[in-house]
């Protein structure tokens, strides 16, 4: 496609059911990240895939959270046992990175919101 | 841990004001990205600078990267209600993912 692309946009469930977000990255960029944001607030990393890598996890919050990346496009995230505190909107972006001018391409994210 | 902390958080102005928004980190960044985030998109990259000093024009826009490459500004000449939404920098660091900033909301009245 165009852009990237992300679904569902809106996911409302229960607190403890176990949710998937998926990504639709722009086709041939090697790095995918996911990123959560609070409500009008900054972005806080959550996971980075770049090419066959193993990918970055140390902004996972808790072992709740987990993400892959299929044949180096498709990703998803998965956050098990919802909590409250997982409300936000999840947003990811694809990158093809070339030394300091990395530019990122972000979906329009998924609002998430835990009852 | 790399930290971005933005001032103001928060800024309401009138059409045809100037504004200048801060970027600053006691880390050093390999190069420092201005994005604009409208309500219900994802942000969409602005400007990029990489070296100690830069500055860069985007028509009202004027971006500058500090010397010690650890901060950066962004200042808008004659704000248009067009220029309102939530501007993030974010700092890059070799092969780690973007770290974001805490994001300043700006609001032009017309």
């Amino acid at each position: 496609g165009a852009g990237v692309s992300q679904s569902p946009s809106n996911k409302v469930t229960e607190k403890g059911k176990d949710v998937e977000l998926r990504c639709d990255p722009i086709s041939g960029h090697t790095a995918l990240y996911w990123y959560r944001q609070s409500l009008g607030q900054g972005l806080e990393f959550l996971i980075y895939f770049q090419g066959n890598s193993a990918p970055d996890k140390s902004g996972l919050p808790s072992d709740r959270f987990s993400a892959e990346r299929t044949g180096g496009s498709v990703s998803t995230l998965t956050i098990q046992r919802t909590q409250q505190e997982d409300s936000a909107v999840y947003l990811c972006a694809s990158s093809n990175p070339t030394g300091n001018n990395e530019k990122l391409f972000f979906g329009s994210g998924t609002q998430l919101s835990v009852l | 841990t790399q930290l971005l902390e933005q001032s103001p958080q928060f800024l309401s102005i009138q059409e045809g004001e100037n504004l200048t928004v801060y970027c600053n980190s006691s880390s050093v960044f390999s190069s420092l990205q201005w994005y604009r985030q409208e309500p219900g998109e994802g942000p969409v990259l602005l400007v990029t600078v990489v070296t100690g000093g830069e500055v860069k024009k985007l028509k009202r826009l004027t971006f500058q990267f500090g010397d010690a490459r650890k901060d950066s500004s962004l200042h808008i000449t004659a704000a248009q209600p067009g220029d309102t939404g939530l501007y993030l920098c974010a700092g890059g660091a070799g092969r780690r993912a973007l770290t974001f900033g805490s994001g300043t909301r700006l609001q032009v009245q017309p």
